[in-house]
């Protein structure tokens, strides 16, 4: 795809639903980040996968949270028992690694999540 | 790796104004970067600084990273309305956004 897709844009559940929020990166990437941000706040890093490597979970806030990374394309961050807290914009970023060049990361539309 | 701290974290200026917004980090950055959101949007890559004492422009923004890149800011020259948004600086290589300053830009 030409970006970075995210699915689905707007979510809301009940308290203690189990979410499933979905990103597609660009292809070849192989740097897949996910965040959250909640209304005017900063980016709260989540998790981080590089390639084939064990990913970065150290910015999960807790044990509700998990993130796959299938064949090192698609990722799924799912939420368990949500609560309302977990309310917030929910963002994908995607990023190469080469030499001599930026590695900018390309962020998706996120997933609007609210949890009533 | 450690988050890099970023002031002031809300600026409100008029049109045409000047405004810049600072980044720093406690230990030596290889790289950074900056990003730009607009109200409602996702983060936009602006530019990539890597070299000491750097300096980059980008028609009215001019990016500098500091001699000793522990620190970097951005300056905007004669704000126009369409410079609102929170930009953000972030080390490359652990990616840990902080809170970013918030632009807004009065008519």
């Amino acid at each position: 795809g030409a970006g970075v897709s995210q699915s689905p844009s707007n979510k809301v559940t009940e308290k203690g639903k189990d979410v499933e929020l979905r990103c597609d990166p660009i292809s070849g990437h192989t740097a897949l980040y996910w965040y959250r941000q909640s209304l005017g706040q900063g980016l709260e890093f989540l998790i981080y996968f590089q390639g084939n490597s064990a990913p970065d979970k150290s910015g999960l806030p807790s044990d509700r949270f998990s993130a796959e990374r299938t064949g090192g394309s698609v990722s799924t961050l799912t939420i368990q028992r949500t609560q309302q807290e977990d309310s917030a914009v929910y963002l994908c970023a995607s990023s190469t690694r080469r030499t001599g060049g930026p590695t900018e990361a390309f962020f998706g539309q996120g997933t609007r999540l609210t949890v009533v | 790796g450690q988050q890099v701290m970023q002031i002031p974290q809300y600026q409100h200026v008029q049109e045409g104004e000047d405004f810049t917004t600072y980044c720093n980090s406690s230990t030596t950055l290889s790289n950074i970067q900056w990003y730009k959101q607009r109200p409602g949007g996702h983060p936009v890559f602006l530019i990539q600084l890597v070299k000491s004492g750097e300096v980059k422009k980008q028609k009215r923004l001019t990016f500098q990273f500091g001699e000793a890149k522990k620190n970097s800011s951005l300056h905007i020259t004669a704000t126009q309305t369409t410079d609102v948004g929170t930009y953000f600086c972030v080390n490359n290589n652990d990616m840990r956004f902080g809170a970013g300053t918030r632009l807004t830009v009065k008519p």
